[in-house]
């Protein structure tokens, strides 16, 4: 089976661009999660989405926003972008939400 | 609000010896998992171990088990026999339980970079 997969792998834009990334689950996953992972530190959690619906966030500017879809896959988007929003994007994935999650490669954003 | 602390940001380890990753966290909370993750350099993070908050014992697999401390609120990974495939960044992790309109929440330490010298 496939794992988790996230589009594009890299990516870079410029101050005060929008960005969205994608993310397709496992097939079966039900949940999906997003991580900003900035170079040197661990992942911080974004959101968490289970049946369409959000069931986590973290501590995220509305800038940050993201939404899942009927099959699935997510999107995260990021508005009004940062130097500081540079960094791996990870989505997770698990069969419902308090399972085991499988991360994808990431999506590494470079904001100039 | 709940923290994670990996105190260790490298650790070596000589090939086939033994190595233990601490880690601590602070929660008021009774029911969590603990994680520990596995990042190798430009590859995907993947789970190595995970721990019930309301089991005593001590979760093992393979070569990897944890010593967890619920009262002292410490959650260290063993990795035994320790091989060049094991280098990596290690990743300690919590998740909330579960909280108000079925929400969770996860938090991720700094990591210990894992060298193993052959």
């Amino acid at each position: 089976d496939a794992g988790v997969t996230q589009s594009p792998t890299h990516l870079i834009k410029t101050r005060g661009q929008q960005v969205t990334l994608r993310c397709s689950p496992i097939s079966g996953h039900k949940s999906v999660s997003w991580y900003q992972q900035v170079l040197g530190q661990g992942p911080q959690f974004i959101f968490q989405y289970y049946e369409k619906e959000e069931r986590g966030r973290g501590n995220f500017p509305d800038r940050f926003s993201a939404r899942q879809f009927p099959n699935y896959s997510s999107e995260l988007n990021v508005n009004a972008l940062l130097l500081g929003d540079s960094a791996l994007y990870l989505c997770a994935s698990s069969p419902v939400i308090y399972n085991e999650q499988f991360f994808g490669p990431g999506t590494r954003l470079t904001v100039l | 609000a709940q923290t994670v602390t990996q105190s260790q940001p490298e650790m070596s380890v000589q090939e086939a010896e033994t190595v233990t990753l601490s880690c601590t966290y602070d929660t008021s909370e009774s029911d969590y998992y603990l994680f520990w993750y596995k990042q190798p350099p430009s590859r995907q993070m993947i789970l190595v171990i995970r721990q019930e908050a309301y089991k005593q014992q001590n979760a093992t697999e393979n070569r990897f088990s944890v010593n967890f401390q619920k009262a002292a609120k410490s959650f260290s990974l063993k990795i035994s026999d320790s091989q060049l495939g094991d280098a990596a960044m290690y990743f300690c992790a919590y998740r909330s339980p579960e909280g108000t309109s079925g929400t969770y929440k996860y938090i991720f330490g700094t990591g210990t970079r894992l060298k193993v010298l052959a």
